[in-house]
This record gives C-alpha cells, sequence and structure tokens, in this order.
C-alpha cells in the first residue's frame, strides 16, 4: 500500500492567492484528518470526515479554509484567499473505522505551504 | 479546556543513556493516549496506543506507560536512530479527535 498520498510536496504562493491542497487516503479507511503543523502552536486538528461527512470543522481557522471529500478516495483542503499566517505544514491522515484499529492515524508526508 | 503537555522540550542523550519523556494530560473524557514519531520532514508514525491505567506497551528501546494523570515514554539504551520528535495524543472520549501535544525533540549522540 502507497499510504496516504498528498500533493504538492511544497507550495509557495503569493499572498491573496487561492491554494489547494490534495490528500488520497488508504484504500479502505473511512476517516481523513487534515492537520496544520507550525512551531508556534505544534499539530492541529482542523477538520475531520467519516465516510466523506465533515463532522467536526471546529479547528477551521476562518472562513478562508475549506475542505471537501467528494469520494472516499479524494480530499481537498482550500485556503482563499491565503495569508503569510497561514505558512505551515499541512498533513492528511486516514484511519481505519472504529473497532479495527480505528484510532490509529496513518500520515502522509505533508505539504509545505509558504505564502509570501 | 483539554490540555496535553509534554516534557522536557528537547532532550540530548549520549548513545546508551536511558531516560524518560512525559506526557501529562487534563481532559474531560479520555478514550485512549497514543505516541507517535516524527521524523524530520514526514508525518508522524504511530508507535502506541494505551487505554487504560497500569497499561504497558513495547517496542524495541520503548517502552511506554500510563497513569490516571499522565503517560512515560521510556527509552532504554538508546542509539542515534532514535533521534526523532516524540509526540503523544490523546483521544478524546467522544468522536474521533485526536489532540496532540507539542512533542519532545531527541537527540541521540554516538
Amino acid at each position: 500500500d502507497a499510504g496516504v498520498i498528498q500533493s504538492p510536496r511544497h507550495e509557495v504562493t503569493e499572498m491573496g492567492q487561492e491554494v489547494t491542497l490534495r490528500c488520497k487516503p488508504i484504500s479502505g479507511h473511512n476517516s481523513l484528518f487534515w492537520y496544520r503543523q507550525t512551531m508556534m502552536r505544534g499539530l492541529e486538528l482542523l477538520i475531520y470526515f467519516n465516510n466523506n461527512v465533515p463532522i467536526d470543522d471546529s479547528g477551521m481557522p476562518e472562513d478562508r479554509f475549506s475542505a471537501k471529500m467528494p469520494n472516499a478516495s479524494f480530499s481537498t483542503l482550500k485556503i482563499q484567499p491565503s495569508e503569510p499566517r497561514d505558512s505551515a505544514v499541512y498533513f492528511c491522515a486516514s484511519s481505519f473505522p472504529p473497532g479495527n484499529e480505528g484510532e490509529k492515524l496513518f500520515f502522509g508526508s505533508g505539504t509545505q505551504l509558504s505564502v509570501l | 479546556e483539554d490540555q496535553v503537555t509534554q516534557s522536557p522540550e528537547a532532550l540530548r542523550l549520549q548513545e546508551g543513556e536511558s531516560s524518560s519523556l512525559n506526557c501529562s494530560y487534563t481532559v474531560s473524557g479520555l478514550r485512549g493516549l497514543f505516541w507517535y514519531r516524527q521524523d524530520p520532514g514526514k508525518g508522524p508514525e504511530f508507535l502506541f496506543t494505551l487505554y487504560s491505567a497500569g497499561e504497558e506497551k513495547e517496542k524495541e528501546r520503548l517502552k511506554a506507560t500510563l497513569t490516571k494523570k499522565e503517560s512515560f515514554l521510556h527509552i532504554t539504551a538508546p542509539k542515534p536512530e532514535d533521534s526523532a520528535t516524540y509526540l503523544c495524543a490523546v483521544l478524546m472520549e467522544y468522536g474521533n479527535k485526536l489532540v496532540f501535544g507539542a512533542g519532545t525533540i531527541l537527540r541521540v549522540k554516538s
């Protein structure tokens, strides 16, 4: 299995531009999570989905952030417009259904976002 | 407020020098406590899950233990390849949400 696949690995953009991060979870996993990691705040949960449905988006910083999961094998995190304070590493993670190692998260390699 | 606190922030060890990392938590309801390892430029990698006070798990030179208020990750005779950031995380009682601590950066010198 290829694991959780994120793209791009690095993204450099200018303030005000739209940024779209992509994630392909592990096949068979039904939960998907978007995390953001910075030196100041560590790993923060932004949003998570169960069976493609958003369950908890309380960590999404503001309306500039949106996430979708149109099917079980793909999710996007969009920032529009981007700001320098959005610079961070964004991780996607997925897990099996509860009761089958369901709480064990498998992380992708992350997208390093730099907003100039 | 739910909090997960790790100490120390950074730890330097000589190869073979055993030590422990601490993770203390104050949460309204705990369903499980997780330890992850993170190498530079990579996502966190799962190590252990602990579900109840008194539980212990071992993997090579690592042993994780859990009490009602904290968890320890004991590293016995570490090697340079154990150098990484170690993260603990708490699974809240309701939902499927993991709350992470800030991590401990471990450096093991040969």
